[in-house]
């Protein structure tokens, strides 16, 4: 069965400080990976997208990371800011583009001051 | 390009009576997506549509839901005699099969 596992669930952080999300997935055969931002009331807007063979990637303060191999992924935030409080999703593809994704349930990071 | 419109934001129906959902995709794209997301879940697939076709709704309930995507004008996802359980918000994004996903802001739809 395709599925999307992230870790954790939630998390609390300190402002400036950094934090890492992971994402591990079973969709086979594999196309391509996604982060997505999601802030409350809103609907995601995408980080970044990965395909098998592309390692890293970065936008901005944001860095996901992808092994095909192990089928993980993690997103880095650096120097987190209040505006990053929000539900980062990691969204796998199973297939090639243009077809449904398959969504993990989320990470709810809280960044205080 | 004002991106993917979703209206109504916010949909209030009570039990037994028709929601209708619309998205306009982005200009140029022709695929459009329907996702829901229910309190504390992630987004589940529902129905991915081109122009005038139905290409995968193995995400849809088989009752009281339907989709369409004409020729002209915005997509409609349509539930019939609502229930409680229907109450989430429904997510639509357009593609335009260059692996660009973008979301609109959604409808939440609550059923009284």
């Amino acid at each position: 069965k395709n599925q999307v596992e992230q870790s954790p669930q939630s998390l609390i952080i300190l402002e400036g400080k950094n934090c890492t999300l992971q994402c591990n997935y079973t969709v086979s055969p594999f196309s391509n990976l996604r982060w997505y931002k999601q802030d409350t009331g809103r609907g995601p807007v995408s980080l970044t997208i990965m395909t098998f063979s592309e390692n890293t990637k970065s936008n901005g303060r944001y860095t996901a990371t992808l092994d095909a191999d192990t089928k993980q992924s993690s997103l880095h935030i650096t120097a987190s800011q209040l505006s990053d409080s929000a539900s980062y999703i990691c969204v796998v593809s199973g297939r090639q583009a243009g077809t449904a994704l398959i969504f993990g349930k989320g990470t709810t990071l809280s960044v205080s001051s | 390009n004002a991106g993917v419109m979703q209206n109504p934001r916010h949909l209030v129906r009570r039990r037994g009576q028709e929601a209708r959902l619309r998205c306009s995709p982005m200009k140029g794209h022709s695929h459009v997506y329907w996702y829901r997301q229910l309190p504390e879940e992630g987004l589940k697939f529902m129905v991915y549509l081109q122009k005038e076709n139905i290409i995968d709704e193995s995400g849809m309930p088989k009752e009281r839901f339907s989709a369409e995507f004409p020729k002209e004008g915005p997509s409609i996802l349509r539930i019939q005699q609502v229930v409680r359980g229907d109450s989430a918000a429904y997510f639509c994004a357009s593609s335009d099969n260059n692996y660009g996903y973008t979301f609109g802001s959604g409808t939440r739809l609550t059923v009284v």
